[in-house]
């Protein structure tokens, strides 16, 4: 079958450094997407990983371990603008699906 | 610009009725999908079309058709034997074999009453 695990909210404050993990099974895999959504918006594209290793993008990085179905986004120098839903998103064979985790919110406090 | 459009932003129905949520992109893209969301949780898959005159159901296709007749347009109709359709509605397309990335529409917020 096919599982994906994120926490379903965090806080953080400000300025400081988040980190939202994502841990999935599927059944083959292709890659991770990462996708912002702002409450009663539609999803935003922020990153996807293929290979293992950590890419970065401004003030937003993006880590998978495919070895152990595992990704993480770190989102630093946080901004009240982040306060959203993170979702991860394995793509598991070769017919372009995206399977979507729930999501994890996050709240930004000054 | 390119980009898809869905409309109305806000939907209300009476029990009872079908209504039909339309969905027009110009990315040029063969790949156009239908998503549901619910308060918590992730997106749920209710059809996908990968090219004009063909489509897939979903994981919760149950009281929902589609049709895909041009390339640009992928309208969803939420039937009456649909059991609890107030949702957020998403769509989205993807080019495949290009890019697994998937571009949202704005989407719908159904309200059935």
């Amino acid at each position: 079958g096919q599982n994906i695990d994120q926490p379903t909210e965090m806080t953080a404050t400000e300025g400081a450094i988040v980190q939202i993990n994502c841990t999935y099974q599927t059944s083959g895999f292709n890659g991770l997407f990462w996708y912002q959504q702002h409450a009663g918006e539609a999803p935003t594209f922020l990153s996807y990983n293929v290979l293992d290793g950590l890419e970065e993008k401004g003030r937003f990085s993006s880590f998978l371990s495919r070895s152990k179905g595992y990704s993480y986004l770190l989102l630093k120098e946080l901004q009240m603008k982040d306060s959203a839903s993170y979702l991860c998103a394995p793509t598991p064979d070769s017919n372009y699906q995206l399977i979507w985790g729930a999501g994890t919110k996050l709240i930004i406090k000054p | 610009d390119g980009g898809i459009t869905q409309s109305p932003k806000y939907l209300f129905r009476k029990e009872g009725q079908n209504v039909t949520l339309s969905c027009e992109q110009n990315l040029n893209h063969d790949a156009m999908y239908w998503y549901r969301q619910d308060p918590g949780q992730g997106l749920r898959l209710i059809y996908y079309s990968q090219i004009v005159n063909d489509f897939q159901k979903g994981d919760i296709a149950e009281g929902y058709s589609v049709s895909r007749e041009k390339k640009e347009s992928f309208p969803l109709t939420v039937t009456s034997a649909q059991k609890n359709p107030t949702a957020f509605y998403l769509c989205a397309s993807s080019n495949p074999g290009i890019s697994y990335e998937q571009y949202f529409g704005p989407g719908t917020r159904l309200t059935v009453t």
